[in-house]
């Protein structure tokens, strides 16, 4: 059965780096996701499209400091130059006979 | 510029129908598929239902199965959802999202994604 997993809570200092990790479950590691964010009060956000080779495809006007990587089973979130806007809930989504969500991650910046 | 403007929210009682609307504007409407994803109080995203952009093929969440009905009008580049027989677990803002697959015969990601309607199911 198809499954995504986040860690449900991640901090980093202003400024900082943080990688987010999405893990596929067993025998999905060939399946690319999807990235998106929600800011407190806000509708989600997509960030980019990201292959299992690690190729990725970002939303129009998303900063370089969002970028994606894979490595088997597990999919990939780094944000460089932590913004006090980039505290918010990332999802990670993907694609099979329907459509699923991971349980999402909230980042703090502290 | 893609814009998607959902409206129809509101309160209803239990058993109760509501039907959602989502404008949308900004790219070739008719060309990609279009869903409804919802998000209940405190809780993560959930997807509901998709439809495939010109032969309306549609999917749906267990959830919802045979009480949810996603559909389509091209000519006005809007996206419905009409619900029946709501539950209280139903409440939620629902989402209207834009798949990022040009001419995809089913949904894989969302790449636009609209500000919510609330929907609230409560005697």
């Amino acid at each position: 059965q198809l499954v995504l997993t986040q860690s449900p809570s991640a901090s980093a200092p202003l400024g900082a780096s943080v990688k987010l990790t999405c893990t596929l479950s067993s025998g999905h590691n060939t399946y690319g996701i999807a990235w998106h964010q929600q800011q407190p009060g806000k509708g989600p956000r997509y960030l980019m499209k990201l292959n299992s080779d690690g190729s990725h495809s970002k939303g129009d006007g998303i900063p370089d400091r969002f970028s994606g990587s894979s490595s088997g089973a597990e999919r990939y979130l780094t944000i460089s130059s932590l913004q006090a806007e980039d505290e918010a809930d990332y999802y990670c989504q993907t694609w099979d006979t329907d459509i699923l969500f991971g349980g999402g991650t909230k980042l703090t910046v502290v | 510029e893609v814009e998607l403007l959902e409206s129809g929210g509101g309160l209803v009682q239990p058993g109760g129908s509501l039907r959602l609307s989502c404008a949308a504007s900004g790219f070739t409407f008719s060309r990609y598929v279009m869903s409804w994803v919802r998000q209940a109080p405190g809780k993560g995203l959930e997807w509901v239902s998709s439809i495939t952009g010109r032969d309306g093929t549609t999917f749906y969440a267990d959830s919802v199965k045979g009480r949810f009905t996603i559909s389509r009008d091209n000519s006005k580049n809007t996206l419905f959802l009409q619900m029946n027989n709501l539950r209280a677990e139903d409440t939620a803002i629902y989402y209207c999202a834009k798949d990022g697959h040009y001419g995809s015969g089913s949904p894989f990601y969302f790449d636009s994604w609209g500000q919510g309607t609330l929907v609230t199911v409560s005697s």
